[in-house]
């Protein structure tokens, strides 16, 4: 049973073409990450949501943005693709912020593709 | 700052050999530490997780990891490899407060016949 349900798993933008990549979970978890991953690197969180409590990485480059509608859903916005954001972005689900004790689920990942 | 360092960027090992991955910390507390695959293409699985406790722990598909402190270290063995473990495997760590992940740099595992 899915999970973590992350489409589409292959997406191809163009250049400063506004793109959105959703994220839904199963699990009734109240936090919701995103990470990039570029090639042969490791995943990079970009921000997280807390229930509906937005939270950005000091470093994550305003061209991207997040909407959580609810509890199920969480979408990552791309404004203006360029070339450099072409990676896998990942999308991950937590129970809590209990500390770290709480296991972050994964899902498939989207394979972004900017032209 | 906290950090993950996985010192061995590629490793190849005979199916049926036994396999170790170093992974080594750097945080002043004790860290929660975790061992993820990813096969290509694909998103993160996680393999087990350390928070407190006996500093062995078993986690899926046969993958045990080892915590020590005194070497900052958390590597994962498994006894005997098999083809379908030729994947990439990253550690990381989280922070006590926010539980953002710290990955290492991974490594890429391929298992030879």
């Amino acid at each position: 049973d899915a999970m973590v349900i992350q489409n589409p798993r292959y997406q191809v933008t163009q250049f400063g073409k506004p793109v959105t990549l959703s994220c839904s979970q199963t699990l009734n978890h109240n936090v919701m990450y995103w990470y990039q991953q570029k090639s042969s690197q490791a995943p990079k969180l970009l921000f997280h949501y807390y229930d509906k409590d937005f939270n950005n990485e000091a470093d994550t480059p305003d061209n991207f943005q997040s909407r959580r509608p609810n509890t199920s859903f969480c979408f990552l916005d791309i404004r203006s693709p360029g070339l450099g954001d072409a990676a896998m972005y990942l999308c991950a689900t937590s129970r809590d912020l209990a500390g770290a004790k709480d296991t972050q689920y994964f899902g498939p990942g989207t394979r972004l593709t900017v032209l | 700052a906290q950090s993950v360092t996985q010192p061995d960027i590629h490793i190849t090992v005979s199916e049926g050999a036994s396999l170790e991955l170093r992974c080594n910390y750097s945080y002043g507390a004790t860290p929660y530490l975790f061992w993820y695959v990813q096969s290509p293409g694909q998103g993160l699985q996680l393999l087990l997780k350390y928070f407190s406790g006996d500093t062995l722990v078993q986690g899926i598909k046969g993958f045990e990891a080892e915590f020590k402190r005194s070497q900052s270290s958390f590597n994962l063995r498994k006894p005997s490899v098999h083809w379908s473990d030729a994947a990439e495997y990253f550690c990381a760590s989280a922070s006590g407060n926010t539980g953002k992940l710290i990955f290492g740099q991974g490594t890429t595992l391929q298992v030879k016949p």
